[in-house]
């Protein structure tokens, strides 16, 4: 049962723009959503998160966007870097346990 | 501050043979998680401890997966035996106690089943 689905699985915009990643869910009861990078060979690492109470959080360069109406969060890249360039996973959770993962947008950005 | 780390980084069995990966969270962090990613796929939940005790194993194939954290500290995720469906890379991420939101992982091991 695949709870978080990512169905983007690659994403080329050019350095400067902004980069959007999608990520819909279908479990009411997460209560929580994070998104993390992953480069090859290396684990996941956090990048940033958001509560269920919430609609929008903003970390510098990344803004994540929560619409519980439409099971649907995205998250935001402005202004996108070569670096940035990694695997994303969208996550979420049920009272911090069992957390679910997509299966990861692949982002390049493009000198 | 050390990361989790994990051991072997690479390893590669026959079908039916047995393998052990090893995991040390990062120190001080009481939850400790073990992850099953296929390629392709996202990480998928294999067994979650608290201290040494389990919280959740509930997608963990228990006829031939098996996973320890004794003292509450390290631990080891084993399979017996393996089977091809097994290739994947084993991952293995940490938390503080009461947020376990935000998991740290290590490099994880990377499983050829032959």
């Amino acid at each position: 049962d695949q709870q978080v689905k990512q169905n983007s699985p690659s994403l080329s915009v050019q350095e400067g723009r902004i980069s959007i990643l999608n990520c819909d869910y279908t479990n009411s009861m997460f209560d929580y959503f994070l998104w993390y990078k992953k480069y090859p060979a290396e684990g996941p690492t956090f990048l940033i998160s958001i509560s269920s109470i919430k609609d929008k959080n903003e970390d510098g360069r990344f803004t994540v966007f929560l619409n519980k109406s439409a099971k649907h969060l995205s998250l935001h890249i402005v202004p996108s870097q070569p670096g940035d360039s990694a695997v994303y996973f969208c996550a979420a959770s049920v009272f911090n346990n069992d957390m679910r993962f997509g299966a990861g947008t692949r982002l390049t950005v493009k000198p | 501050e050390a990361g989790v780390a994990q051991s072997p980084r690479y390893k590669i069995i026959e079908k039916r043979q047995s393998v052990a990966f090893w995991c040390n969270p990062i120190s001080g962090h009481a939850t400790l998680y073990w992850y099953q990613q296929i390629l392709g796929q996202g990480p998928k939940l294999l067994i979650q401890f608290q201290n040494n005790g389990v919280v959740d194993d509930s997608q963990l194939p228990k006829d031939r997966f098996s996973a320890e954290r004794l003292k509450g500290v390290d631990s080891t995720l084993k399979i017996q035996p393996a089977k091809l469906e097994d290739s994947a890379v084993y991952l293995c991420a940490s938390s503080l106690a009461g947020n376990s939101y935000e998991q740290y992982f290590g490099p994880g091991t990377r499983l050829t089943v032959t």
